[in-house]
Order: C-alpha cells, then structure tokens, then sequence
C-alpha cells in the first residue's frame, strides 16, 4: 500500500493569488495524479504528475492554471494559480503502486477562494 | 468520455440491515474498483476486482465483478454507523495509453432518521 500526505490541508485564499499543495508518499510509486472534486461532486482527473517531464492534463486543464511538478518518485507538487472562487474544491493527489496496480488517495486540500 | 451510472444515489440505512448498490457502463472494463470516502477525507479502497464472475469479500464487504465486465455491485451486510459515507465506483480506462482511473458518481449512505 501507499499512505499519502498532503500539505495544507485546508487553506482559504484571496482572488487573484496562488496556492502551492504538496504531496508526499511514503514509498516510491509509478504514477502520480492530481483530481479536484467540487462540493458533493465526484472526483475529476486534472493531471498524470510525471518524473522529470512536462505533467499531462486532462481536457479543461491547463499548465497555465494548475502547473504541476514532480521531481522524483514519492513526491508532487501542484499549484492553483490566479484563483477565483470557482476554483474552491478539494484537490486530491493519488498514487499508483508498482504492484498490483492499485491507486491510492491523499486526505485532500480544502481550498476556499474568497 | 466513459461514464460510470452508479445507484442509487442515496439511501438511508438502519443499523443491522443489509445495503446494496450497483454500478454499471455501457463498455469493458477489466478492473473495477469501489472506494469509500467520509466527509473530509480522501477515498479509501475498499476491494479490487481484476477478474470477471469474481466475488471478493473484505469483511462485512462483499463486491462482484459482473460477467459481462460491464458492472459491478457492492454489498454490505448488517451495517453499522460508521459505514456511512459516500461509495464510488472506479475503473481504469484505457483508452489514453496509461488507464485513468474513472469515477462513478458516488452513493451516498446516511443513517435513517
């Protein structure tokens, strides 16, 4: 298994600034993601976080808006830039195992943008 | 995209009785997941299904990968307070090259008034 961490955990935010999660895991994992999941919604992919490369993003996510990073293989960064109250959610990272091809889920960050 | 029709969307339990809930797709997966995710936390997997006609039990939990590997139900006998929450299902899609993990809608269970 993976025990993920995330960092804040909950943040409220002015419009206009940005905000940097983190993630760490607690063993090397193959990929990284990173989902947003809106108030009473389901969870929606952002992003693959890869190692050493460029993040790849879903449709209706862009580098611009949600740049990501991931500098080895149990950590990710991922930033909310120029928020708008739109931009409220829980941001999730997850990760998965090398075996069993099992994924895993971080507590979340509560993000509040006023 | 793929779309996961998980039901139902809600349903109130008694403590003791036993609760069911289904997801369902209109394509093959080979993999199907259910999570459980409590109000401010992340999902938590609760069972992984890889083969279909499989039935695997994790405790009070039992979960079944449809033969047809177009569905998937979940099963919880005799439940308790704490299972309450909210259970999605999940499969991987791999229509990209990496298969992403999809997520149904979720079913919400509460506790009946």
């Amino acid at each position: 298994s993976a025990v993920i961490s995330q960092k804040p955990s909950r943040d409220i935010c002015q419009r206009g600034t940005s905000l940097t999660i983190q993630c760490q895991v607690d063993s090397q994992v193959t990929m990284m993601f990173w989902y947003r999941q809106q108030p009473g919604q389901s969870l929606t992919l952002i992003a693959t976080a890869n190692q050493g490369s460029e993040a790849t993003y879903e449709s209706g996510f862009v580098i611009d808006k949600f740049p990501i990073s991931r500098p080895n293989l149990t950590f990710s960064t991922l930033t909310v830039s120029n928020m708008s109250p739109e931009d409220s959610s829980i941001y999730l990272c997850s990760a998965r195992t090398f075996l069993g091809n099992t994924q895993y889920f971080g507590p979340g960050t509560r993000l509040t943008v006023l | 995209g793929q779309q996961l029709n998980q039901s139902p969307q809600s349903m109130f339990i008694q403590e003791g009785e036993d609760v069911s809930m289904n997801c369902t797709s209109s394509s093959i997966f080979n993999t199907w997941l259910w999570y459980k995710q409590d109000p401010g936390e992340g999902p938590v997997l609760l069972i992984a299904l890889y083969k279909a006609g499989e039935l695997t039990s994790n405790g009070r939990l039992t979960a079944q990968f449809g033969i047809t590997r177009k569905d998937s139900f979940l099963n919880i006998s005799a439940s308790i307070p704490s299972d309450v929450g909210i259970y999605f299902c999940a499969v991987y899609d791999y229509g990209g090259s990496q298969g992403n993990l999809i997520f149904g809608k979720g079913t919400k269970l509460s506790v009946k008034p």
